[in-house]
């Protein structure tokens, strides 16, 4: 069956290390996202790539990198530079066109410790 | 810019009652609509949609109406289940990009 994959489902993280989430789909999507989700807040929008090696900044981008290399794979790096990253990271993808919607992966749940 | 309004949670209901949940929207053109449900610790499944206005979605007993004269997009069910119990989300896209926007989420707590 097709789906997207994320792992770790729990990450934790030191104080100034790098981490990177991972993100697969075998779905034929074109367009992939990063959302981080904490309480109350909803859904805020990190990097998004609508086609290979090349993405966009959403309205959080700071502390956070990402690349395309190929078309199933979106990694996010938490950098030490975001000074707040426990939280809980969607990935999710997409097909050109409205009225698809959003494919979700699971979820990563990153702790500083 | 565009924006989506989803009432306050948690919203705590008794088995069998009649669900609403408010989703209004801040548009430019003409946007599609979803529905999208959170099970704890899980990711975002879609739940419905609707792409123009006056088309219902609907999905397993929710229902959802596009309404573009009040703007809205308010999700139903008759008869909640101590299963539905979980967050929603309302989001909304619109032509000419991938990003969607999403509302803050309603929990909805359904009991036995």
């Amino acid at each position: 069956d097709g789906g997207i994959t994320q792992s770790p489902k729990y990450l934790f993280r030191k104080e100034g290390q790098n981490v990177t989430l991972s993100c697969e789909q075998n779905l034929n999507h074109d367009a992939m996202y990063w959302y981080r989700q904490d309480p109350g807040q909803g859904l805020r929008l990190i990097y998004y790539s609508q086609i290979v090696n090349d993405f966009q900044k959403g309205d959080i981008a700071e502390g956070y990198s990402v690349s395309r290399e190929k078309k199933e794979s979106f990694p996010l790096t938490v950098t030490s530079a975001q000074k707040n990253p426990t939280a809980f990271y969607l990935c999710a993808s997409s097909i050109q066109g409205l009225g698809y919607g959003y494919t979700f992966g699971s979820g990563t749940r990153l702790t500083v410790v | 810019g565009n924006s989506v309004t989803q009432m306050e949670g948690p919203v705590t209901l008794s088995e069998e009652a009649f669900l609403t949940i408010n989703c209004t929207y801040t548009a430019t053109g003409y946007p599609s609509l979803f529905w999208y449900v959170q099970y704890p610790g899980e990711g975002l499944q879609l739940l419905l949609k609707a792409t123009k206005a006056d088309d219902k979605g609907s999905n397993k007993g929710f229902e959802a109406t596009y309404r573009k004269e009040t703007t809205s997009f308010h999700l139903e069910k008759g008869s909640v289940q101590v299963s539905d119990s979980a967050v929603y989300f309302c989001a909304l896209t619109t032509s000419g990009t991938y990003k969607y926007i999403f509302g803050t989420g309603t929990r909805l707590k359904v009991l036995a």
